[in-house]
């Protein structure tokens, strides 16, 4: 099991340009989180989705923010006409179907995309 | 709302002395705390949980309901325990996502 995989590692952007992650969850997790890392600062929820459901988004930007998990292929987060506020390491994270999540599994994390916006 | 916070930045002592990481949280419901780590150009990782109750590497943590703490204690460090380390918090019932804390870095100096 190849763990949790994140695409691109780095990318940079300039300003007004759209930025793309992209995450493919452990195989077998129907569940993935997208968590922000501002510099200097702790992880932060963003989104939270199963396939083609998003559970919860209360910690998503209300706007040019948008995440998506699709039947098929990796979960997508899609920033629109990036700012350099944007810059920051996001990391995506897998867990099992809620049942094990509720039994004490945890969540296990992709290695991050750092995103440099020009 | 959740809350969890980790007062130190950077935690710094040398190699076979004690360590404490100090996480102390706030919430009203009954929380699942965990602590996770990060080595060096190496992905976020459970180091332990307190429904466990159990020691990895050395590291154990004890839920203090009464002072809403989760220190995360090893009577020895080692160099290979350098990294940083998050506090976190999942919430007993509402969705699965975890709160951080700030983050300490441990550095073990030889």
């Amino acid at each position: 099991n190849a763990g949790v995989m994140q695409n691109p590692r780095h990318l940079v952007r300039r300003r007004g340009q759209e930025a793309r992650l992209r995450c493919s969850p452990m195989k077998g997790h129907s569940h993935v989180y997208w968590y922000r890392q501002l510099p200097e600062e702790g992880l932060k929820f963003m989104v939270y989705l199963q396939k083609e459901n998003i559970i919860d988004e209360s910690g998503m930007p209300k706007e040019r923010f948008s995440a998506e998990f699709p039947k098929e292929g990796p979960s997508i987060l899609r920033i629109q006409q990036v700012v350099r506020g944007d810059s920051a390491a996001y990391f995506c994270a897998s867990s099992p179907s809620q049942s094990r999540v509720r039994r004490g599994e945890t969540q296990y994390f992709g290695p991050g995309t750092r995103l440099l916006v020009l | 709302a959740q809350r969890v916070t980790q007062p130190e930045k950077l935690l710094s002592v040398f190699k076979g002395a004690p360590v404490e990481l100090k996480c102390n949280y706030s919430y009203s419901g009954s929380p699942e705390l965990f602590w996770y780590v990060q080595y060096s150009r190496q992905r976020l990782q459970l180091l332990l949980r307190h429904i466990s109750r159990e020691s990895i590497k050395g590291f154990t943590a004890d839920l203090n309901k009464g002072e809403t703490s989760f220190h995360l204690k090893k009577p020895f460090a080692q160099e290979e325990d350098s990294a940083m380390y998050y506090c976190a918090l999942k919430e007993s019932n509402a969705g699965n996502m975890l709160t951080f804390g700030g983050g300490t870095r441990l550095m073990v100096k030889p």
